[in-house]
């Protein structure tokens, strides 16, 4: 299957700080990428879907100004937590799709673990 | 009331096991329904998805959904300590909308 790799795996900032996670499609061309959190013992929580070459789209409740996200190519994806808190601490997961209107087929990352000190 | 429910869980099983996980929906506008294997601290892992009503089968795995009580399930055979994870299922009404994820059961299969 397709494969979808996150740097960094697991991050500790200091809060105040910024961080970059990258997400990247490594052997097919994902037009679409998701970003998603997940609290533990909870669901996948969709914060922002992004097509290449345009702005994210931010799911309620997400704030655009706190979690840029950056889909500059068809296979990186970035997101940035800016001025990072403690509450911000979280697993963050992407996925990517091809970009056929069937979008259910979506590759999944293997996760940052995020904290925020 | 959530658009996708799960039981949490966790379902713990003896090594062979028949196991059955199940999900309800709300929406009758989803099509397609999937199910994610998630093993701690990674990303899920796309292991079946269904469109409409229907069984569909693969290895020890069988997906099942029964659009007409909103119910989908998964059902693993010969249950092995491997499977040990969390389960999420999900729903999708087609074109470019966003997938709806249960919550997942943590499985725990016993040698």
């Amino acid at each position: 299957g397709a494969v979808v790799s996150q740097h960094p795996s697991r991050v500790i900032c200091k809060s105040g700080t910024s961080v970059k996670i990258e997400c990247r499609s490594l052997d097919f061309q994902a037009t679409t990428m998701f970003w998603y959190r997940q609290f533990p013992k909870q669901s996948l929580m969709l914060m922002a879907t992004s097509n290449e070459g345009s702005k994210a789209t931010y799911e309620q409740g997400v704030e655009k100004d706190k979690f840029l996200i950056n889909h500059a190519s068809l296979t990186l994806s970035t997101l940035t937590v800016t001025s990072a808190h403690p509450e911000d601490s979280s697993f963050y997961i992407c996925s990517a799709s091809s970009g056929t209107s069937d979008s259910y087929e979506q590759y999944f990352g293997p996760g940052t673990r995020l904290t925020v000190t | 009331q959530k658009e996708v429910e799960q039981d949490p869980g966790p379902l713990s099983v003896p090594e062979g096991a028949i196991v059955s996980l199940n999900c309800t929906y709300s929406n009758s506008a989803f099509q397609y329904f999937m199910w994610y294997r998630q093993y701690s601290r990674k990303g899920p892992e796309l292991l079946m998805y269904t469109y409409s009503s229907g069984n569909k089968e693969d290895g020890r795995f069988t997906a099942q959904v029964d659009k007409s009580s909103k119910y989908i399930s998964l059902f693993i055979r010969d249950s092995q300590p491997s499977d040990s994870a969390t389960y999420l299922c999900a729903t999708h009404s087609g074109g470019y909308q966003k997938v709806t994820f249960g919550t997942g059961t943590k499985l725990q299969v016993i040698p």
